[in-house]
């Protein structure tokens, strides 16, 4: 079975250059949550979606967005990058809203540079 | 905010040693988590906890949840070269789906 698929990869963007990062869940899930995890630091929650509504949201700025499509992958959009968005951007997905356990699997992330 | 401080910070022993470090917070967590993150991939779940003073293993590694709800420790016994990576303590305060994680602890093995 597929695991969490983030994408692209990496990436390399200028200060007020627009992102979207991409993320499809494990086959069944229907919850998927986006995190930031800048360099030397664990990973900071940003938005859980569910069912295409939003259902969390971290102390981020109005610049980030996200959603959730029928077919429960997701997007997260940042506009007018600064230099501090650099990061790995985890996606992570789980049957379940309230799930954060065993069932809450991460995929490997898209390393977001900008320069 | 919520936050958990992690330690030690980074970690170098030598292969066959044993590990511990822990996790401390301000607010009390209904469930502990560590997790395990090597380079260029995704944090993996090694233990969950869920119950003040439940003690839980996974192979040569062991976690508690404190009896306060506020503080977690994990133990590597006989750490191998392949225990290298970055272990990271997360709570989860309210059930709502979003985890709360510590700095993390770097941890090197001398073969």
């Amino acid at each position: 079975d597929a695991g969490v698929t983030q994408s692209p990869t990496h990436l390399i963007k200028t200060r007020g250059q627009h992102v979207t990062l991409r993320c499809s869940p494990i086959s069944g899930h229907k919850s998927v949550s986006w995190y930031q995890q800048v360099l030397g630091q664990g990973p900071q929650f940003i938005f859980q979606y569910y069912e295409k509504e939003e259902r969390g949201r971290g102390n981020f700025p109005d610049r980030f967005s996200a959603r959730q499509f029928p077919n429960y992958s997701s997007e997260l959009n940042v506009n007018a990058l600064l230099l501090g968005d650099s990061a790995l951007y985890l996606c992570a997905s789980s049957p379940s809203p309230r799930t954060t356990n065993y069932g809450y699997t991460f995929g490997s992330g898209t390393r977001l540079t900008v320069v | 905010g919520q936050q958990l401080n992690q330690s030690p910070q980074s970690m170098f022993i030598q292969e066959g040693e044993d590990v511990s470090m822990n996790c401390t917070s301000s607010s009390i967590f209904n469930t502990w988590l560590w997790y395990k993150q090597e380079p260029g991939e995704g944090p993996v779940l090694l233990i969950a906890l869920y119950k003040a003073g439940e003690l839980t293993s996974n192979g040569r590694l062991t976690a508690q949840f404190g009896i306060t709800r506020k503080d977690s420790f994990l133990n590597i016994s006989a750490s191998i070269p392949s225990d290298v990576g970055i272990y990271f303590c997360a709570g989860d305060s309210r059930g709502q789906g979003n985890l709360i994680f510590g700095k993390g602890t770097k941890l090197s093995v001398k073969p």
